[in-house]
């Protein structure tokens, strides 16, 4: 079975600040990790993922994500925020196995809302 | 295409009609994916295709719900006698390695 846990239902900073979005997974296989982002009225777009390369992920937007086995996390940062960044972030897990190969399981999501 | 399409983008029904919504991935993957996000219970897996075949539709919530796929690209799902709780935006997705998937904006229904 696989799980996502977001930490944060909504994290609010101001612009320039950095920003800092939790998520624990939980997975049987080797998962691999997405986040995903949904501005208002809009689809799911691609943020960045991790396929068991690379640990530390850099994605678009100025944004990256570390995988860290130890604490099955996958945080996902960004140095400074900006006015465009305010969405709701989703944490995805994914594992490749059986009938379900490439089933995305969501976290809840974090809405990041941006201060002047 | 560029990117996954889907229709109508939007579809208001009156209870207990039928509906029907359409996916064109993207040209070229094989695995296509339907999800339902609805206020308050998130981001729901209802199934997935490869090629024409579902190997997972643990996610369809009843049996008002189905979804085929032809010739490997279009799907369609169907609701029949849609029920107010049905409401809610229907996602597709596809994905030519399954590690990278790619969804469409979405359809939104609601059901009065």
């Amino acid at each position: 079975a696989q799980s996502v846990t977001q930490l944060d239902s909504h994290v609010s900073v101001s612009e320039g600040t950095p920003v800092l979005l939790r998520c624990n997974y939980s997975s049987s296989y080797s998962p691999s990790l997405f986040w995903y982002v949904q501005h208002p009225n809009k689809g799911l777009q691609l943020l960045l993922k991790y396929t068991s390369a690379a640990t530390l992920v850099k994605g678009i937007n100025g944004f990256e994500a570390e995988f860290k086995k130890s604490e099955t996390s996958f945080h996902l940062t960004k140095p400074s925020a900006h006015m465009s960044d305010a969405a709701e972030y989703f944490c995805v897990v994914s594992y490749a196995g059986g009938t379900s190969y490439g089933k995305l399981t969501f976290g809840q999501g974090t809405i990041l809302t941006v201060h002047p | 295409g560029a990117g996954v399409s889907q229709s109508p983008s939007n579809k208001v029904t009156e209870k207990g009609k039928d509906v029907e919504l359409r996916c064109d991935p993207i040209s070229g993957h094989t695995a296509l994916y339907w999800y339902r996000q609805s206020l308050g219970q998130g981001l729901e897996f209802l199934i997935y295709f490869q090629g024409n075949s579902a190997p997972d539709k643990s996610g369809l919530p009843s049996d008002r719900f189905s979804a085929e796929r032809t010739g490997g690209s279009v799907s369609t799902l169907t609701i029949q006698r849609t029920q107010q709780e049905d409401s809610a935006v229907y996602l597709c997705a596809s994905s030519s390695d399954r590690a990278t998937i790619y969804f469409g904006e979405g359809s939104w229904l609601t059901v009065v």
